[in-house]
């Protein structure tokens, strides 16, 4: 089975500095899509980012980029000029190749509260 | 506006009783979950279903159940709610069937707080 881990329940970035989250992940499939959600107080699921395993270039989306390392199972998320509205709860989420599974999860890990300070 | 809706919003209800959480989707996923939040656990998957008919169970199903009698509707019953089951509940849907848009929509998430 899938499994996602944050080993970081808590971090802190000042204002306009750039924080790293950490993920890691295990899995003994080739094809797979990952993610990074976000969720602000509201407690709305606000998607981030997204990487596909197959895919050897790190996705990136204005300010948030990833570092996908395959052979390490390591998926971090880099927020760069952090602002005062990326404070959230931040999930990272495996999700199986679909098309080569008979069933469809999407499995996440515990979550790192990101703080920004003034 | 297309999404996904879940009610009630927040719920308290008593140990031993019965409840449903509704959810529906507007935008003809094939694919359907539930899950639980609970501090320092992240999202757990309860149950999921990949197509109106089918469902399977995640993580944690023990003492829920799910049903799919269509592909717009995913209800979650708690058939005799205990204190454990106070949590927020998500449901979710996607397009499994998309190369393209692969995430997970969520829903605004039940309160539900067994006493």
């Amino acid at each position: 089975a899938q499994t996602v881990t944050q080993s970081q329940p808590e971090m802190s970035v000042q204002e306009a500095e750039t924080v790293t989250l950490s993920c890691t992940y295990d899995t003994s499939e080739s094809d797979y899509y990952l993610f990074w959600y976000k969720q602000p107080p509201s407690r709305q699921m606000i998607l981030v980012i997204r990487q596909e395993a197959y895919k050897q270039q790190n996705a990136t989306e204005n300010r948030f980029s990833v570092n996908f390392q395959k052979a390490a199972k390591s998926f971090s998320l880099k927020i760069s000029d952090s602002q005062l509205g990326d404070a959230a709860m931040y999930f990272c989420a495996y999700r199986s190749y679909v098309m080569k599974t008979s069933y469809d999860k999407v499995i996440f890990g515990p979550g790192t509260s990101l703080s920004v300070i003034p | 506006i297309a999404g996904i809706t879940q009610a009630p919003t927040s719920q308290i209800l008593a140990a031993g009783r019965r409840m449903t959480l509704r959810c529906t989707q507007d935008m003809r996923h094939n694919a359907m979950y539930w899950y639980r939040q609970d501090l320092g656990l992240g999202l757990r998957l309860i149950h999921y279903s990949n197509t109106a008919g089918t469902t399977g169970k995640g993580e944690v199903p023990d003492g829920y159940s799910v049903s799919r009698a269509n592909t717009d509707d995913f209800p979650l019953t708690l058939a005799s709610a205990v204190p454990s089951q106070t949590s927020v509940y998500f449901c979710a849907s996607s397009d499994s069937r998309s190369m393209m848009n692969t995430e997970a929509f969520f829903g605004q998430g039940t309160r539900l707080t067994v006493v």
